[in-house]
């Protein structure tokens, strides 16, 4: 089956720094990544949306300027958290769109982000 | 608006048969997923609905009636392993994944 990475797995960080999050499609080629966050016990929401080669598509409430997206190649997208703050802690999750007929979006292992 | 219900939490024996049940009201309906997720780890796929009926997998099935706005997941034969969070998604009609908060399920032996 596909297979989606994500690096890094883990991340721990001060407040005020810019963290860097990878999303890789490992055996085919993603026209569409998305972007997802979960806080604890609660469920994913969608961030963006990234198109490769075009502007990310985010959803109402989330910063443009805050949660850049890079979605350089066909099998890359970056997220990066500028000016990381506490309540910017959570888990960040991408996933690809799928190769099969029924749209199936496969998951990235997910990137815990800890902001002290 | 667009709402997914699911239960929050669930408990069941080792080696019984539990089912999840999920409604949905979406703008426009392009299919049903059935994920599972571990603590801590990203979901990963179960199944996919997209016309009445019964899809079964191994011993995870699925139903769906689109005219209730109903689906679920039927597990057999549960397995330790099987305590996760599951999560019922609905594609809507711009193809965005709208997503239920996931009901807890619990095994015991």
């Amino acid at each position: 089956g596909a297979v989606v990475s994500q690096h890094p797995s883990r991340v721990i960080c001060k407040s005020g720094t810019s963290v860097k999050i990878e999303c890789r499609s490992l055996d085919f080629q993603a026209t569409t990544m998305f972007w997802y966050r979960q806080f604890p016990k609660q469920s994913l929401m969608l961030m963006a949306t990234s198109n490769e080669g075009s502007k990310a598509t985010y959803e109402q409430g989330v910063e443009k300027d805050k949660f850049l997206i890079n979605h350089a190649s066909l099998t890359l997208s970056t997220l990066t958290v500028t000016s990381a703050h506490p309540e910017d802690s959570s888990f960040y999750i991408c996933s690809a769109g799928g190769t099969s007929d029924y749209n199936e979006q496969f998951f990235g292992p997910g990137t815990r982000l800890t902001v002290l | 608006g667009q709402n997914i219900d699911q239960p929050t939490e669930m408990t069941a024996t080792e080696g019984a048969i539990v089912q999840i049940n999920c409604t949905y009201q979406t703008s426009g309906f392009n299919g049903l997923f059935w994920y599972q997720q571990h603590a801590g780890e990203a979901p990963t796929f179960l199944s996919y609905n997209v016309l009445d009926g019964l899809e079964e997998k191994g011993r995870f099935s699925s139903f769906l009636s689109r005219s209730k706005g109903y689906s679920y997941l039927l597990l057999k034969e549960l397995q330790m392993k099987d305590s996760a969070s599951y999560l019922c998604a609905v594609l809507d009609s711009n193809y965005q994944l709208i997503w239920g908060a996931g009901t807890k399920l619990i095994i015991k032996p």
